[in-house]
């Protein structure tokens, strides 16, 4: 089954304290990208990777950080998490640039204290 | 700066009814648009989508309308079904490449 699974689906950390979120698809794409979901905003886009060891800002970066070592991982990293990164997050990963469309895990609610 | 608008938050429609779900943009350069579905507790799904070079694209119950003069879609559904109810996101691509710009989505409800 066609898959982008992220971890964890819940988290609630303290100010500070390093976390990372992972994200893994089983569908051999080689886009991926991070999006955060906040009310009456929509989806923004935190970092995408067109391929291995290739990642680019969106249009939210500050403070995140990506990774893209192999192409099935995609993991997010907040190295200090600060409240205003309380949001839902999404990983996605695409099917073929021609048409945009993306397939998303089922999202991570992060709460940061 | 918002280039892609769901000015409507929510959407309540009635069982078997048409469902009219709008999205304005403000960038002629938009290639592609594309609709996504999204329930409670998962992430978003495709819908359907169309090119810039159309005025309609048709899937099943769901039609997507675009009006380029007045740089506005529409999403059709048609009759609606109680499993419609979500959240749909409009979305909107430039350059060929999957950056997509999103609007804040309107959550549909179907009333049985």
């Amino acid at each position: 089954e066609a898959q982008v699974t992220q971890n964890p689906r819940y988290l609630i950390t303290v100010t500070g304290k390093k976390l990372t979120v992972t994200c893994s698809q089983n569908m051999n794409h080689e886009y991926m990208s991070w999006y955060r979901q906040d009310p009456g905003l929509g989806l923004r886009q935190i970092y995408y990777s067109m391929n291995v060891e290739v990642t680019d800002k969106g249009d939210v970066p500050e403070g995140y950080k990506v990774s893209r070592k192999e192409k099935r991982n995609f993991p997010l990293i907040l190295e200090s998490p600060s409240p205003n990164q309380t949001s839902l997050y999404f990983c996605a990963c695409g099917k073929g640039a021609l048409t945009g469309e993306l397939f998303f895990g089922e999202g991570s609610r992060l709460t940061v204290l | 700066d918002q280039q892609v608008k769901q000015n409507s938050p929510s959407l309540s429609v009635q069982e078997g009814r048409i469902s009219i779900l709008n999205c304005d943009y403000t960038n002629s350069m938009f290639d592609y648009f594309l609709w996504y579905k999204k329930y409670p507790a998962e992430g978003p799904t495709f819908l359907i989508s169309i090119s810039s070079i159309k005025d309609k694209n048709e899937d099943g119950r769901f039609t997507v309308f675009l009006n380029k003069s007045a740089k506005h879609l529409s999403l059709h559904i048609v009759p609606s079904q109680p499993g419609d109810s979500a959240v749909y996101f409009c979305a909107a691509r430039k350059d060929s490449n999957y950056q997509l710009i999103w609007g804040a989505g309107t959550k549909l409800i179907i009333k049985p």
